[in-house]
């Protein structure tokens, strides 16, 4: 049963655009939930995480909203650069780690 | 300071046959959480280690096993391989758990034929 679900599968935005990826999520137990980015070849890298008691967290271009009550949370990448081209992953969690599918994200220059 | 290092970094393996994989933390990292990831179902967890003890288990088989040791290294091993359990193994450290930021490491990518 998947606990996170994502979306878009992909996406293609311009240079300068926004991104936007989002996730939902079943189990209200969950308190952390982290949105990590991989390149190809390498392992996955924490980008940005919030906890539901905060509605929102910026950290420079990345931006994650949360929705507590609709139990969704969303990663914004704002002026999307070409360095950004790679899978971003949300995650949920209490006592382990749930992930989503992933979404490919491709930006044009 | 140096990251989460990983051994071997490739694998190719016959089905039956059984595997161990290496994951060294950070230093001072206490809890290492195993992961598996296939294009299918994606990001799965398989169990955390903090200070030597089995913290927290996913929904995997018992042919999927893993111990830590006092310096913190990890070890997982898989038995009676199966052609389904090929994919990409990643560990990651943190200090406390994974609540606490984890780092990932770049993966053994372990192929059964």
């Amino acid at each position: 049963q998947q606990q996170v679900k994502q979306s878009p599968q992909s996406l293609i935005v311009q240079k300068g655009g926004i991104s936007i990826i989002n996730c939902a999520y079943e189990n209200t137990a969950f308190d952390y939930f982290p949105w990590y980015q991989q390149f190809p070849g390498k392992g996955p890298a924490l980008l940005i995480a919030i906890r539901p008691d905060v509605s929102e967290k910026k950290e420079g271009r990345f931006t994650i909203s949360f929705n507590k009550s609709a139990k969704q949370f969303s990663l914004h990448i704002m002026d999307s650069q070409p360095g950004d081209s790679a899978t971003y992953f949300c995650a949920a969690g209490r006592e382990q780690l749930s992930f989503g599918a992933g979404t490919t994200v491709t930006v044009r220059a | 300071k140096a990251g989460v290092t990983q051994t071997p970094r490739y694998l190719i393996k016959t089905r039956g046959q059984q595997v161990t994989l290496s994951c060294s933390p950070i230093s001072g990292h206490r809890s290492v959480s195993w992961y598996q990831q296939t294009p299918g179902q994606g990001l799965q967890f398989l169990f955390e280690y903090f200070s030597e003890t089995q913290r927290n288990k996913g929904n995997f088989p018992g042919r999927f096993s893993g111990r830590q040791f006092s310096n913190s290294r990890s070890e997982m091993n898989v038995s009676t391989l199966e052609l389904g359990d090929s994919a990409l193994y990643l560990c990651a450290s943190s200090l406390q758990g994974w609540r606490t930021e984890a780092f990932f490491g770049q993966g053994t990518r372990l192929t059964v034929v």
